[in-house]
Order: C-alpha cells, then structure tokens, then sequence
C-alpha cells in the first residue's frame, strides 16, 4: 500500500532563506508526482507536477526533484517571502491505479517570518 | 478562465438531513473526483467519476452519494447515513488517465460542512 510521508510537519524561516521541503512514498511505482499549495480554508492550487520520467521541474523559485529509486522528492524555494506562508502538499499517482486517484501526504506548514 | 467552481463555500447541516455539495468545471476534463480534508489527516478520495454516466468508490464512499450527468458537473450528496460528515470537501478534476500524457490534477475552492 503506498504511504506519502511529508517532513517536517512544520516549518519557520526569516525572510530570503533558502529552503527544501521533503516528500517520501513507500513504493516506486508511480505515474507522476505533484505539488500542491494550501492557503488557510482554501483549495489546492497545484504548483509542479513531475511525471515518472523526470528528474525535475521548475517554475519560478520552485524546483521540485524527483528520485524514484529512494522514493523522494523534495521541493526548493528560493529566497523565500512572507507570502510563500501556506501548507505544501505532496501527492503521487500510483502506477496501480487506474484511476487518476492521488495519494496526499499530510503536508508541511511554512512560516516566512518578514 | 478555466477551472473549477464549488459552491457554497459553507454549509450548515442538521442531523437527519441530506446535502448537496456542488462541483463544476469548464476544464472539458473527463475525470473528476470528491475527497475530503480532516485537520490532521491528508486528502482521502470519496468518489471518483472518469467518464459521464459512469462513477466509483473511493476510499471512504459510505454515506455519500454523487451522481455525473453531464461532462462539467459532479455533485456530491452527504447524506443522514454519514455519522462524521464535518470536514472540508475538495473537488478536483483531470484529464483522462488514459489518453492523457499529463495528467495534472486541478481543484477547486472547496466547501466547509458543519453540522449543527
């Protein structure tokens, strides 16, 4: 059964850090990756999606890394801004799955303290 | 623009009664799909729907209901049978999981169910 793990739960930075957010399922066998970000009683909005072929992809000053054979990805944010405070959610799309369903680790809440 | 509308944002429910969530797209995505966000837990599916007329279990289908008429449309019913129904209801769509070569996940603004 694929398990997503995301650490830490939570995170605090000062403005203009650089950071990495972590992001491990159990088993290897995926169709693609997905970053998500939450605000405070809002939807998903989806940042980058890394296909099982991939190593990367990037938008921005995000760069979402992708090894299947460990079973990680992590997200970078660079120079992070006070705006940049929200929850990160990891997902996966299983290979088993014929479905489109995603399996969602629970997510680590960033603070970017100005 | 594209994407994804759920309405209402809140809604209130007494014991005994049934709801329904609603969810549309203009994305012209074949597939949509309902999970649920409890504090503390990630994202589970409800119900999934990869083409009209046609609709599946998730993870956690008792005590809902949901039902997909039209291609943009998928609304969900909680039902009086759903003992825990306070939660936050995320609606998401897709492309087809078969014929897309990307198939990115997209969602909606959500809807807050308490009940009172």
């Amino acid at each position: 059964k694929q398990e997503v793990t995301q650490i830490p739960a939570a995170l605090s930075v000062p403005e203009g850090e650089n950071l990495v957010l972590n992001c491990s399922f159990t088993d290897s066998a995926i169709y693609n990756l997905q970053w998500f970000r939450q605000d405070p009683g809002k939807g998903l909005t989806s940042l980058l999606l890394i296909q099982s072929s991939q190593r990367e992809q990037t938008s921005g000053r995000l760069n979402a890394s992708l090894d299947k054979s460990s079973g990680r990805s992590t997200l970078y944010i660079a120079a992070s801004q006070p705006g940049d405070s929200a929850t990160y959610l990891c997902a996966v799309r299983p290979w088993s799955s014929n479905t489109g369903k995603l399996i969602f680790g629970q997510g680590t809440t960033l603070q970017v303290k100005p | 623009d594209g994407g994804i509308t759920q309405s209402p944002k809140y809604l209130f429910r007494k014991e005994g009664q049934n709801v329904t969530l609603s969810c549309e797209q203009n994305l012209n995505h074949d597939a949509m799909y309902w999970y649920r966000q409890d504090p503390g837990q990630g994202l589970r599916l409800i119900y999934y729907s990869q083409i009209v007329n046609d609709f599946q279990k998730g993870d956690i289908a008792e005590g809902y209901s949901v039902s997909r008429e039209k291609k943009e449309s998928f609304p969900l019913t909680v039902t009086s049978a759903q003992k825990n129904p306070t939660a936050f209801y995320l609606c998401a769509s897709t492309p087809s999981y078969v014929t897309a070569t990307s198939v990115e996940a997209f969602f909606g603004q959500g809807t807050r169910l308490t009940v009172v």
